[in-house]
């Protein structure tokens, strides 16, 4: 069955450390790959999404993340965190022409102290 | 455009009565999907539909049935709410014209409380 697995559930850390979220799915073929972001109290918003071509992407809010083919993840970096980036972090994987369904990580709560 | 929206946005339940969840979409999405988001267990799919008057099961449908006779709209209904149900669910739409198809956009959830 397709899975996806964030390995960190609760991250706390202090401003302007850096940050890593990992994320590996299972699936045999091609996949798009996402990450959304879910502030306190608001819905889901789109940080990235990786469909083809650059492994490395580029977000929203200085967030990106790399997708490694070989590996099967694909891990959310940033450089410096601010305590604005209090929220909880969900990947996502869809498995290409599969209607667009998204399966998610279980997610991961990151916590940054001022 | 008010993107996706959703009515309620809250609603307390006894256990066995019945209740209809709106999903409103105004960015002419072709896909809309309902989640249910619970703690530890991210966002599971309910129901989906790719269409106008389409509708298919998802990762955890048991309990639950959808219609979509507009394309704007997605309902949700529990016709005997069980507190299994307890949750936050979310509709999604994806699919719009000049987009990437499977980018998803969601509203802004429904908290449901069965008691």
């Amino acid at each position: 069955a397709q899975s996806v697995s964030q390995h960190n559930h609760h991250v706390i850390l202090s401003e302007a450390a850096s940050l890593e979220l990992g994320c590996n799915y299972s699936y045999g073929g091609t996949v798009n790959l996402f990450w959304y972001v879910q502030y306190p109290g608001q819905h889901l918003q789109l940080l990235l999404k990786y469909f083809s071509g650059d492994p490395l992407v580029k977000g929203i809010k200085g967030f990106e993340a790399e997708f490694i083919k070989s590996k099967f993840s694909f891990n959310l970096r940033k450089p410096s965190v601010q305590w604005s980036d209090t929220a909880e972090y969900f990947c996502a994987v869809s498995p290409r022409r599969n209607t667009g369904k998204l399966i998610f990580g279980q997610g991961t709560t990151l916590q940054v102290k001022p | 455009n008010a993107g996706v929206t959703q009515t309620p946005k809250f609603r307390v339940l006894k256990t066995g009565q019945s209740m209809t969840l709106l999903c409103a979409q105004d960015m002419n999405h072709e896909y809309m999907y309902w989640y249910r988001q619970d703690p530890g267990m991210g966002l599971r799919l309910i129901h989906y539909s790719v269409g106008e008057g389409t509708t298919a099961k998802g990762e955890v449908p048991d309990g639950y049935n959808v219609s979509r006779l507009k394309k704007q709209n997605f309902l949700l209904g529990l016709e005997s709410a069980a507190p299994s149900q307890t949750s936050v669910y979310f509709c999604a739409g994806a699919g719009v014209p000049g987009a990437h198809w499977e980018t998803q956009y969601f509203g802004p959830g429904t908290r449901l409380l069965v008691l």
